[in-house]
């Protein structure tokens, strides 16, 4: 059983760019969350999609947006790209009641 | 609010027996998971408790008491490959979202 994938694993962009990361979850799991991770905030709640809907939704500036598609691969979108964006973005895919959460190995974003 | 507080180091020796705890407060709950996450690398899955007591994996264990909102993580026969940082995380009353704590750094030493 393949798990959780994240493409690409490491990103070089410029403040003010945009850019789009990709996550495929377990197969048969229709929950994909997403987190970022940062040395002083350690791992904090983006949003979560579940059968394509966003069911919830963390503390993050509306530049940050994601979306799910039917094969429950889901994308996240970060524009207007800040330093303070610099971060490892991590993805969960979770069954429906949520007792097992796995994650992606992530995809480690520098702004520069 | 909502808090999870845990450790932000142990030190311990190689073949001993370590247990890092976490306490939490949040707004509902639906369980609580242990990940160890290497340097670089992405959280590993290593438990998931929703009822009270102990739950054993090999040499992992992980023991919740949701009236006292404490939970722990027990690691037994220490080895040098467990030195990582461990993650408390819990799941309240909004589905996916996991609420994390700082996560504790344990250095396993010969």
């Amino acid at each position: 059983k393949a798990g959780v994938t994240q493409t690409p694993r490491y990103l070089i962009k410029t403040r003010g760019q945009q850019v789009t990361l990709s996550c495929s979850p377990i197969s048969g799991h229709r929950s994909v969350s997403w987190y970022q991770q940062t040395p002083g905030q350690g791992l904090q709640f983006l949003f979560e999609y579940f059968s394509e809907t966003q069911r919830n939704k963390g503390n993050f500036p509306g530049r940050f947006s994601g979306r799910q598609f039917s094969n429950s691969r889901s994308e996240m979108n970060v524009s207007t790209l800040e330093l303070g964006d610099s971060a490892l973005y991590l993805c969960a895919s979770s069954t429906e009641g949520y007792t097992e959460a796995f994650f992606g190995q992530g995809t480690r974003l520098t702004v520069v | 609010g909502q808090n999870i507080d845990q450790p932000t180091e142990m030190t311990a020796t190689e073949g001993a027996i370590v247990q890092i705890n976490c306490t939490y407060q949040t707004s509902g709950f639906n369980g609580l998971f242990w990940y160890q996450q290497h340097a670089g690398e992405a959280p590993t899955f290593l438990s998931y408790n929703v009822l009270d007591g102990l739950e054993e994996k090999g040499r992992f264990s992980s023991f919740l008491s949701r009236s006292k909102g404490y939970s722990y993580l027990l690691l037994k026969e220490l080895q040098m490959k467990d030195s990582a940082s461990y993650l408390c995380a819990v799941s309240g009353n909004q589905g996916g979202k996991l609420i994390f704590g700082q996560g504790t750094e344990l250095s396993v030493k010969p």
